[in-house]
């Protein structure tokens, strides 16, 4: 079945861990999007990818990078999680239909100590 | 500036009542909106999507509507079930970029009783 995983689900974790959060879709969609939401406020756009060895910064500045080795993998990653990290990371992705609609993974809740 | 603003923030029914959620947006140019249900700990999941010709879309027990010329949409809930409690993002995307940029409200938080 099609769709688009994340893990971890949650993550706690001390200052100056460095962490990789996951995510694959099997969607065969070329692009592919993190965004980061805190409670009650709304999405913000940290990194996309236009396909293969392609990688933007998004709206909201980040510390984290990320990398598009292969199509459906789009891994972000923090050197040193710091507490303002803690957060949650959603990420997407969305093929060539005209709405340009994009399919939501379930999300990582972080929580930096 | 490309903004899109939803209410209310916050919403209480009782189960079996019917309710309208708001969207306003200021995205130009225009390509289509999305309704979202995002469920807590969840990954917002589509709803409907409405282009700029399209003033009503239905799906199921939710139907949203769009009117371009003012720039507002609602999304109408009928019969509330208590899996509805979760929170509504509107969500417009401009058709100014390749990347089709989308421009997320902060989302109205509906409760529903028993």
């Amino acid at each position: 079945e099609a769709d688009i995983y994340q893990t971890p689900r949650y993550l706690v974790i001390g200052t100056g861990k460095k962490i990789t959060l996951e995510c694959s879709q099997t969607m065969g969609h070329d692009k592919m999007y993190w965004y980061q939401q805190d409670p009650g406020m709304e999405l913000h756009l940290i990194h996309y990818s236009y396909g293969v060895n392609s990688t933007e910064k998004g709206d909201l500045s980040s510390e984290s990078t990320v990398s598009r080795i292969r199509t459906e993998h789009f891994p972000l990653t923090l050197e040193s999680a710091r507490p303002s990290h803690t957060s949650q990371y959603l990420c997407a992705s969305s093929g060539e239909s005209s709405y340009n609609e994009q399919f939501f993974g379930p999300g990582t809740r972080l929580t930096v100590l | 500036k490309n903004q899109v603003e939803q209410s209310p923030q916050s919403l209480i029914i009782l189960e079996g009542k019917n309710c309208t959620l708001q969207c306003n947006y200021t995205v130009s140019p225009f390509s289509n909106l999305r309704w979202y249900k995002q469920d807590t700990g969840r990954g917002p999941v589509s709803l409907t999507i409405m282009t700029f010709s399209e003033n009503t879309k239905s799906n199921g027990r939710y139907t949203a509507t769009l009117d371009a010329d003012t720039k507002q949409s609602s999304l109408h809930i009928t019969a509330s079930q208590l899996s509805d409690s979760a929170s509504y993002i509107c969500v417009v995307s401009d058709r100014g970029s390749t990347l089709g940029r989308l421009y997320f409200g902060r989302g109205t938080q509906l409760t529903v009783w028993p």
